[in-house]
């Protein structure tokens, strides 16, 4: 059955205690992983989009990599302005499929 | 800095009132998203257009639910009668085509009573 899973659902850190978030996903024929930062209160901002196995993407302190199962957003030196839901999508049935997100909470 | 609007961004109402959101899209986007958000389903599509025309509403509650792009600035979705289990945060979203990154509103905040 096709899903995309995200684990851990919540996390906790240290500023500057670097972590990774993971996003598995069962689908036949990947066409895009998508990953979204959400505020308490707002809608998901776009942070990366990832198509084939290997690609790489960096932004600031986020670093997102995608293998054929899954997918992991590393987080490295985190300030306490990271602390976000982390989400994750691809394309089930044609449609984006989010996972349940991980809460993300750096502690000064 | 081009974003998606909506309005309103929270709305109380009472059991069987109608409640209709707004979306405005990023200009030049011509799909156009509508998603429910809640604390025990997460993110749920609930209808998507393309240039204007409505692809999949299969996401949402027919008897009820309905969306619309009356034109290529303006997207609704109506919800008539509302119910209590309503309750949640609506969010429209704007591309360049299905399978481009998506752009979320700010979201409506629904509470209804």
């Amino acid at each position: 059955e096709d899903q995309v899973t995200q684990s851990p659902e919540a996390l906790r850190l240290q500023e500057g205690e670097s972590s990774s978030l993971n996003c598995s996903y069962t689908v036949s024929g990947l066409r895009g992983l998508f990953w979204y930062r959400q505020d308490p209160g707002k809608g998901p901002e776009f942070l990366f989009t990832l198509y084939s196995a290997g690609e790489e993407k960096e932004k600031e302190r986020l670093k997102a990599t995608l293998t054929k199962k899954e997918s992991f957003l590393h987080i490295t030196a985190p300030k306490p302005e990271d602390s976000a839901t982390y989400l994750c999508a691809v394309f089930l049935n044609e449609k984006l499929t989010f996972g349940t997100g991980t809460r993300l909470t750096i502690i000064p | 800095d081009a974003r998606v609007t909506q309005t309103p961004r929270h709305k109380v109402t009472e059991m069987g009132q109608e409640v209709t959101m707004r979306c405005q899209p990023i200009l030049g986007h011509n799909t156009v998203f509508w998603y429910r958000q809640t604390m025990m389903q997460g993110l749920e599509l609930l209808a998507y257009f393309r240039n204007r025309a409505p692809l999949d509403d299969s996401g949402m509650p027919k008897d009820r639910f309905s969306a619309e792009m009356p034109d290529a600035t303006l997207a609704t979705l109506k919800i008539q009668p509302s119910e209590p289990r309503d309750s949640a945060v609506y969010f429209c979203a704007s591309g360049r085509d299905r399978e481009e990154t998506q752009y979320f509103g700010p979201g409506t905040r629904l509470l209804v009573l």
